[in-house]
Formats: structure tokens, sequence, C-alpha cells
């Protein structure tokens, strides 16, 4: 099985800053990896697919980048509604998801 | 437009059984893949279950021999049958399907997901 690991735990950003995530798979998913932000209560929210395409509807200040094993989420300029949980998953062989990482505010 | 709809979820003792069913609109379930993922307390999200839309499923290890995914197309619906439930069970089930986004890889991301529906096992 493929396992995920992301760093850090929690982020905390003030608004307006730069937020950087990571994520690590154990073995090549090539770019079958997407990021999901995501609030007690609330279902996941699709944010980027193909581990650098934004879904439908995320903000340009979303950017994601990689491939095979390393991957980054950037949010360029933290608004106030971004402050949240953020997961990958891999869904190049089967599905797993990485532990999340918490955004909070500084 | 997609929506997908838990229910079956609820309080029950250790070693007993759910049935969590999942019923969709807006697409058809034979041809997507369907998913379950689950959420426990305080936890990250867990990959459960996928059935393809040629049949063929699969399981996280831990629920492998106790837990049974499954579709019927005629009511659009996806369930997952949960047997000898422990307590570190509990969570929050979510059903999920893929997105529309095409990849040129040929694979989809997860982008559909249901409200979620909360399997309580404790004495």
């Amino acid at each position: 099985d493929i396992v995920m690991t992301q760093s850090p735990v929690t982020l905390s950003v003030s608004p307006g800053e730069r937020a950087t995530l990571s994520c690590r798979a154990s073995q090549s998913v090539s770019n079958n990896l997407a990021w999901y932000q995501h609030t007690p209560g609330q279902a996941p929210k699709l944010l980027i697919y193909g581990a650098s395409s934004r879904a439908t509807g995320t903000p340009a200040r979303f950017s994601g980048s990689g491939s095979g094993t390393e991957f980054t989420l950037t949010i360029s300029s933290l608004q106030s509604e971004d402050f949240a949980i953020y997961s990958c998953l891999q869904y190049n062989h089967r599905f797993s998801f990485g532990p999340g990482t918490r955004v909070d505010i500084k | 437009e997609v929506q997908l709809e838990e229910s079956g979820g609820g309080l029950i003792q250790p070693g007993g059984s759910l049935r969590l069913s999942c019923a969709a609109s807006g697409f058809t379930v034979s041809r997507n893949y369907m998913i379950w993922v689950r959420q426990a307390p305080g936890q990250g999200l867990e990959w459960v279950s996928v059935i393809y839309s040629g049949g063929g499923t699969y399981y996280v290890e831990s629920v492998k021999g106790r837990f049974v995914i499954s579709r019927d197309d005629s009511k659009n619906t996806v369930y997952l049958q949960m047997n000898s439930l422990r307590v570190e069970d509990t969570a929050v089930y979510y059903c999920a399907t893929q997105s529309d986004h095409y990849e040129s890889t040929g694979y989809y991301s997860v982008g559909y997901w249901g409200q979620g529906t909360l399997v309580t096992v404790s004495s």
C-alpha cells in the first residue's frame, strides 16, 4: 500500500501571507495526486487534481506542483476562508490520503 | 447536478452489523468508481473501499473480510455492509465518486462527496 505523509502538521500563517504545504508518497504516484480543503462537519472540497490542475471554482491563489513522490500546495496570499485542513490524496493505485495539514491564523 | 446522499449510520454495539447506503443522482453509478471514505474523531481521512465501473472491489486492510461494498444499478445506489464492527470503526462515513475533470493519464480524482453519516460503535 502507498503511504502518504504531509508536513507540517500545523502551519500558523497571517492573512495575506504565503503558505506552502508538502505531501510525500512512499512510492511514485506519477501525477495522480489531488489536494482537498475541509473543515469539521463539512465534506472535503477538491482544489487540485493531476498534481497541478485547479478544479472548477478553485481560486488562482491556490497552485499545486510536483510529480512522482514529492508534491507541494501553495496558497499565495491567505484569505480568511482559507484557514482549514488540507489533505492530499493519491489515486494512482487504489487510494490513500495524507494525514492532513491544519492551516490556522497566526 | 451530481448528488450523493448517505444513510444508515447510527449507534451499534461492538460485533454488530450496519449497512450504509449511498443514493446517487445526476449520474449513473455503474459508469463511475464509487468509494467510501471515513474520518474518525480527531483523525484524518481514510479510504475504506472502492467499487469500479467494471465491478472490481477493493478494501483497506483493516476492514478486509468484515466490510463488503456493492451497488444496485436499478436503484443507482451503492452500499457498504459493515460486519463485526469494532470501536475503532467509529467515524463519519462519506460516499464519494470521481470528478468530471478529464486527465490524460486516464485516472480520475475524487470529485463529489456526500455529507456523511456517523457510525458510532460503542457498548
